[in-house]
């Protein structure tokens, strides 16, 4: 069975200041990899995901993650954030022949301080 | 355009009761999701309907838990004799296709008392 683990719950990081927020799956099959972002009072959003080609995925804000088969793992890195970036982050992963069902990690918030 | 929208955003209800959750897509949306968010925990996954068929309903808990999608598009999830494990957000998602990119509504709030 598929599992993610995000062995983060909280990090703090002050504004400009890089930061990498770690993703780890589990999977007997071949997966589609996605981060997904909850703002204060906001629904979930996509900020990127894992298709196929490229292992290196960007966001549109800066972020981006990159897919490391060896290491089963999706780790999401900025290298400056901003006080806007403050949110809940959740990696999540799906099986190629059942893409509609993804299976999420518990989430890592990130809290940027000024 | 009109996001997913899910009615109410809150509701409180006792042990035992009836309740009924629902869910509107974006509009041309055929594909829809529920999933269930525990406090801190991330979505689970419930339900996926194609059209008006749930195509997998193997995460449901039990068979208190039963969603509908009757004309393809607003969805219900229904719980029956609800308990106070079932206190959660209840998220739900629509696609344009099977398989495409999911947008997540602002999700409800169910707490059990």
């Amino acid at each position: 069975a598929q599992s993610v683990t995000q062995l983060d719950s909280q990090v703090p990081v002050f504004e400009e200041a890089p930061v990498e927020l770690r993703c780890n799956y589990s999977s007997s099959v071949s997966v589609y990899l996605f981060w997904y972002v909850q703002y204060p009072n906001q629904g979930l959003q996509l900020l990127l995901k894992y298709l196929s080609g490229s292992t290196l995925v960007e966001s549109i804000n800066g972020f981006e993650a990159e897919f490391n088969k060896s290491q089963t793992s999706f780790h999401l890195r900025k290298p400056s954030v901003h006080i806007s970036d403050t949110a809940e982050y959740f990696c999540a992963v799906s099986e190629m022949d059942s893409s509609y069902k993804l299976i999420f990690g518990s989430g890592t918030r990130l809290l940027v301080r000024p | 355009g009109a996001g997913v929208s899910q009615t109410p955003s809150n509701k409180v209800t006792e042990k035992g009761k009836y309740v009924e959750l629902r869910c509107d897509p974006i509009s041309g949306h055929t594909a829809l999701y529920w999933y269930r968010q525990s406090l801190g925990q991330g979505p689970e996954f419930l339900i996926y309907f194609q059209g008006t068929g749930a195509a997998d309903d193997s995460g449901l808990p039990n068979d208190r838990f039963f969603a509908v999608r009757p004309e393809g598009s607003v969805s219900t999830l229904k719980i029956q004799r609800t308990e106070r494990g079932d206190s959660a957000v209840y998220l739900c998602a629509s696609s344009l296709i099977w398989g495409d990119e999911q947008y997540f509504g602002p999700g409800t709030r169910l707490t059990v008392t």
